[in-house]
C-alpha cells in the first residue's frame, strides 16, 4: 500500500520560503508524476505543480515565479518550495501521486494534508 | 484555465436518497474528470476516474457519467459514511483544477 506523507513545518514568517518534503513508502518513486495540491481555509483545491523522477516540472502559472519542486530518488521523496511567502499561501497542503495514460490521468494516492500558517 | 464549475455547492439529504452532483467545464475535457471524496481529517479519496470507471475498493453505489463539458457524480443509496464534500477535477490539461466542491449534510 502506498502513503504519502507530508513534513510539517506549520508556521513561516511573511517574506521567507516555505519547504515542505513528501516521503514516499510502500512504492517507487520512478515511473510517476509527484504533485502538490494546497487548500486554503473554506476554499477549494489549488493545484500547485507536479514533478517527475527525471526532475521535469510543471508549475501552475499563478504560482510559477514563486515555486521550485525537486526529486530525490535515493530517498523516495519529493520537495517544495515557496518563496516570498504572504497570508494568502496559508493553506494546509497536499501531497499526492497521478498515474494514468493517454485516456486518464488522476490521483491515486494522498497524504493527509499538512496545514501551513504565514504569520509573524 | 479551464474552469470547473459545480452544482449544487451543498445539499442536504437521508440516508437512503439518491443524490446526483453535477460538473461543467469551461471547454471540452472529452472524458478526462475525476471525482474525490474529502472529510475533514482524511487524505481525499478518488472515487472516480475517466468520467465513469470506478477506482478499486469504492462501493459500486457510486457512478460516473458524462462527457465533453457535462459530467455527473451519483450516490445511488446515501450512506451515513458518504457525507462528504465531493470535488470533480480535470485532468485534460495543466493547470488541472478542481470544481469549488459539493458538501452533502445529512437532513
Amino acid at each position: 500500500q502506498v502513503q504519502l506523507q507530508e513534513s510539517s513545518p506549520g508556521l513561516v514568517k511573511p517574506s521567507e520560503t516555505l519547504s515542505l518534503t513528501c516521503n514516499v513508502s510502500g512504492g517507487s518513486i520512478s515511473g510517476y508524476s509527484w504533485t502538490w495540491i494546497r487548500q486554503p481555509a473554506r476554499k477549494g483545491l489549488e493545484w500547485i505543480g507536479r514533478v517527475y523522477k527525471t526532475g521535469t516540472t510543471n508549475y501552475n502559472p499563478s504560482l510559477m515565479s514563486r515555486v521550485t519542486m525537486s526529486v530525490d530518488t535515493s530517498k523516495n521523496q519529493f520537495s517544495l518550495r515557496l518563496a516570498s511567502v504572504t497570508a494568502a499561501d496559508t493553506a494546509v497542503y497536499y501531497c499526492a501521486r497521478e498515474v494514468g495514460d493517454s485516456s486518464s490521468r488522476q490521483f491515486d494516492y494522498w497524504g493527509q494534508g499538512t496545514l501551513v500558517t504565514v504569520s509573524s | 484555465d479551464i474552469q470547473m464549475t459545480q452544482s449544487p455547492s451543498s445539499l442536504s439529504a437521508s440516508v437512503g436518497d439518491r443524490v446526483t452532483i453535477t460538473c461543467r467545464a469551461s471547454q471540452s475535457i472529452s472524458s478526462y474528470l475525476n471525482w474525490y471524496q474529502d472529510k475533514v481529517g482524511e487524505a481525499p479519496k478518488l472515487l472516480i476516474y475517466a468520467a465513469s470507471s470506478l477506482q478499486s475498493g469504492v462501493p459500486s453505489r457510486f457512478t460516473g457519467s458524462g462527457s465533453g463539458t457535462d459530467f455527473t457524480l451519483t450516490i445511488s443509496s446515501l450512506q451515513p459514511e458518504d457525507f462528504a464534500t465531493y470535488y470533480c477535477q480535470q485532468s485534460y490539461n495543466t493547470p488541472r483544477t478542481f470544481g469549488q466542491g459539493t458538501e452533502v449534510h445529512i437532513k
